[in-house]
Parts: C-alpha cells; structure tokens; sequence
C-alpha cells in the first residue's frame, strides 16, 4: 500500500495566485481530513469528509479556502486567492475508523 | 518584528534511558487518544491510542497511561534509541457527533542523545 499520497510535495507562489493541493486516500478509507501546521498554531484541523460528504468545516479559515471530494479517492485543497499567512505544511489524512494515516504533506511557501 | 511561534516543551535524554513525555487533554468528554510521532518533513505517525474505558495500554516499547480524573496523557518510551528522536503530538477524539475529529496538543521534542 503507498500510504496516502499528496502533492504537490513543494509549491512556492506569489500572493494573489490560485493554489490546489491535492490528496489521495488509502484505498478502502472513507474518512479524509485536512490539517494545516504552522508554528505559530501547531497542527489545526481546517475540514473533514466522510464518504465523500463534509461533515465538519468550522477549522476552514475563510472564503479563500474550499475544499472537495469529487470522488471516494481523491480530494483537492483549494486557496483562492493565497495570501503570505496562508505559508504553512498542509496534511492530509485518511482513516477506516479511528486510526488517522498522514500523508507526508505539502509544504506551501505565499510570498 | 519577531514573530511568536509555539515554545515547545523539549526532552533530552541517553540512548538507553527511558523517555516519559507527557500531555494535559481538555475535553473531559474526549474517548479515544493517540499519540503520533512526527519526524522532520514527515507526516505525523501513529504510534499507540488508547479508549477512555481503559488507563494503561502497551506496545512495542511504547506505553501509554490515561488519567482520566485529572485529563492527562502520558507516552513511557523504553529503552529510548536516537530514532526516537523526533517531536511527539497527543490527540484527543471527542465521541457523539465529532468522531472522527481529532485535536491535537502541541507537541514536545525529543532529543536522543547516543
């Protein structure tokens, strides 16, 4: 099993840019979540789905953030537009149960 | 300015020792933890959880102990090796309608020194 799967692994942009991070689900979990970590807030939880529906997206910053399943495998990130504050790691997870897998997570640079 | 980030608390010890890294949970109605391992440029990586119905679990070397009287988490890591080494996060899952959802606290680093 490659484990959860994001990428990309590294994006630097300017501010004002469109950024999509995306992620790939362990195959046979239902559950994905995204987190974002920073050193000021530490890990945070911004959204949640399971079986494709978002149950909880009270961590989603704001409007600049949306986030989808569009199918039971795939899930994209989206920040429209990125501001400098936005520069953070940006975690998915995946889980059948309890237990959470992290992907390895992608490390976004707002200049 | 400086900016102000998180002071994490940090542990160092012997390779050989053994490490206990503690955590203070906040939500009395929490009923599942875990604590995860996070190397650099890494994800974080389970490592032992533990039901509210129950106060102590073991692994491989790894032990966790809940008091639920006074909300506290705690990781004993026997016989510490310098691939311990790493930052070390509890997370508490509430049940009900935020199962599923995961807090984490805010880490302490470990240092093995050989």
């Amino acid at each position: 099993d490659a484990g959860v799967i994001q990428s990309p692994r590294h994006e630097v942009t300017e501010m004002g840019q469109e950024v999509t991070l995306r992620c790939k689900l362990i195959s046979g979990h239902n559950s994905l979540f995204w987190y974002r970590q920073t050193m000021m807030r530490g890990l945070e939880l911004l959204i949640y789905f399971n079986n494709n529906v978002p149950i909880d997206d009270s961590g989603m910053p704001e409007d600049r953030f949306s986030a989808k399943m569009p199918n039971a495998s795939f899930s994209t990130l989206k920040i429209q537009p990125s501001e400098p504050r936005d520069s953070a790691v940006y975690f998915c997870a995946s889980s059948r149960g309890q237990q959470k897998y992290f992907g390895p997570g992608t490390r976004l640079l707002v200049l | 300015g400086e900016s102000v980030g998180l002071h994490l608390p940090t542990l160092s010890v012997q390779e050989g020792d053994n490490s206990i890294i503690n955590c203070a949970y906040s939500n009395s109605a929490s009923d599942y933890f875990i604590w995860y391992k996070q190397e650099s440029g890494k994800g974080p990586q389970f490592i032992i959880d533990i039901r509210s119905n129950m106060d102590k679990r073991q692994g491989q070397r790894v032990t966790v102990l809940l008091n639920k009287t006074v909300k506290h988490l705690s990781l004993q890591i026997a016989a510490t090796q310098p691939g311990d080494s790493a930052v070390y996060f509890c997370a508490e899952n509430m049940g009900g309608t935020s199962y599923g959802k995961l807090t984490f606290g805010q880490g302490t680093i470990l240092t093995v020194h050989p």
